[in-house]
């Protein structure tokens, strides 16, 4: 297993153009979230998947944004009618939870938007 | 309303010397604190984590202290060497459902290690 992999790495589009990232996770893991990054910024939760339910939308998730993830196994993020202010590093990450320990996750490299 | 805050955006220090982080959280229903290294172009890796009913777990060169009632923690890094040089992140989440089990992060620091 090569870890959570993200495609494309980076996305220029224009203003008002839709755009998808796709996230691969590491197999065995059940849990797949999706976090937002800006400069100079930690990450900051968008939503999250237990297998192919989504379980919680943060309210940064307008209803330009909407993710997937058929079957529970890859997912995908769509923005529609993108602004300049959805520029960003948009990541991917996924674990496997139990019920002791910490919530460990695993990211991907992430895919950078840029909306010109 | 930022729940995990890291309030040094950076932090220069030398080779051989000790890096220490800050991190503060508002909620006392957060259970797990975990740090996370991020280089430039790669997504952040899990560095250490420890749970609220310790106050210090190690591994190798990283210490996380935590000080439940000034909801205070720190990681230590010794000796420091330079590829540790990266942003780190402090992460917290909570055993609440409403809370999701998901990570909420502070704003990271930036570690510069000099020769």
């Amino acid at each position: 297993d090569t870890g959570v992999s993200q495609n494309p790495r980076h996305k220029i589009t224009k203003r008002g153009q839709n755009v998808t990232f796709r996230c691969d996770p590491i197999s065995e893991h059940n849990r797949l979230y999706w976090y937002r990054q800006t400069l100079g910024q930690g990450p900051e939760f968008l939503t999250y998947f237990q297998n192919e339910a989504q379980l919680e939308k943060s309210r940064l998730l307008s209803d330009r944004f909407s993710a997937e993830r058929p079957k529970g196994s890859f997912s995908t993020l769509e923005i529609q009618r993108t602004e300049q202010g959805d520029s960003a590093m948009y990541l991917c990450a996924s674990s496997l939870v139990s019920p002791w320990g910490a919530n460990v996750l695993t990211f991907g490299a992430g895919s950078r938007l840029t909306v010109l | 309303d930022q729940q995990v805050k890291q309030n040094s955006p950076s932090l220069s220090v030398q080779e051989g010397r000790i890096s220490i982080l800050n991190c503060d959280y508002t909620n006392s229903m957060f259970d797990y604190f975990l740090w996370y290294k991020k280089y430039p172009a790669e997504g952040p890796t899990f560095l250490i984590s420890i749970s609220s009913i310790k106050d210090k777990n190690e591994d190798g060169r990283f210490t996380v202290f935590l000080n439940k009632s000034a909801k205070h923690l720190s990681l230590h890094i010794v000796p420091s060497q330079p590829g540790d040089s990266a942003v780190y992140f402090c992460a917290a989440s909570g055993i609440i459902k409403a809370a999701g089990n998901k990570l909420t992060f502070g704003g990271g620091t930036r570690v510069l290690v000099k020769p």
